[in-house]
């Protein structure tokens, strides 16, 4: 089992729709990341968070750490959104490593 | 603009070929680490460092190496090119610890990645 399981791997919504993608973790950890990989490839840090909430602009994170769970979600999805989000976390014991999911492939159509 | 440059883009190897990938990041950051994505799978950490001078092994570090002597530039370097070498090679680099809660929301800066096939 990986440590980092992202749900759904893949997603395909309307224009406007609520997203969810979620992200569960087997290891304690100091932080997670959420990241974005747009289509041509480039990698874009989202979030940063080891509690609570973050916001900004249409996209929200949430962490609950006692229960080893994250979850990204888009407002008001627009198709510029449609790209892999990568959830990735370090373990209270991993220095320097993040350890990553293998992304959720988010489509969003007009 | 500032940045993490990757270079090159893409390159194709022979078996037994040696090469090197060039990062070089101008934002003064510390952290610098060198990551490979294979299809379907997650990033996994090849070296990182923490600053100029020093370096260390990540999950995946057999088969290459890599030097920083200095802040800005963190080359990886492939010694005799593997066919399970072929990947998305990305540099990236931090100015805080990874693990710092104390962060705004881009803790991680990627370059655009290196397409690299071995034949």
């Amino acid at each position: 089992k990986n440590e980092v399981e992202q749900s759904p791997q893949n997603l395909t919504a309307q224009e406007g729709e609520f997203i969810t993608i979620n992200c569960s973790y087997s290891v304690g950890i100091s932080a997670l990341h959420w990241l974005q990989q747009h289509p041509g490839g480039g990698i874009v840090s989202l979030f940063m968070l080891s509690s609570g909430k973050k916001k900004h602009g249409r996209l929200i994170a949430t962490i609950n750490i006692q229960e080893k769970h994250s979850s990204l979600h888009i407002t008001a999805s627009h198709p510029r959104d449609s790209a892999v989000y990568i959830c990735a976390v370090r373990s209270i014991q991993g220095a320097q490593k993040l350890v990553f999911g293998q992304g959720t492939r988010l489509t969003i159509n007009p | 603009n500032a940045g993490v440059t990757q270079t090159p883009k893409f390159r194709i190897l022979k078996i037994g070929q040696s090469m090197t990938l060039q990062c070089a990041q101008d934002m003064n950051h510390n952290y610098m680490y060198w990551y490979r994505q294979d299809p379907g799978m997650g990033l996994k950490l090849i070296y990182y460092s923490v600053g100029a001078g020093i370096t260390d092994k990540g999950e995946v570090p057999n088969g290459y190496n890599v030097s920083r002597s200095t802040t800005e530039d963190f080359p990886l370097r492939l010694e005799l090119a593997a066919p399970s070498q072929t990947s998305v090679y990305f540099c990236a680099s931090s100015s805080h610890n990874l693990g710092s809660w104390d962060s705004g929301a881009n803790v991680l800066t990627f370059g655009a990645g290196s397409r690299l096939t071995v034949l």
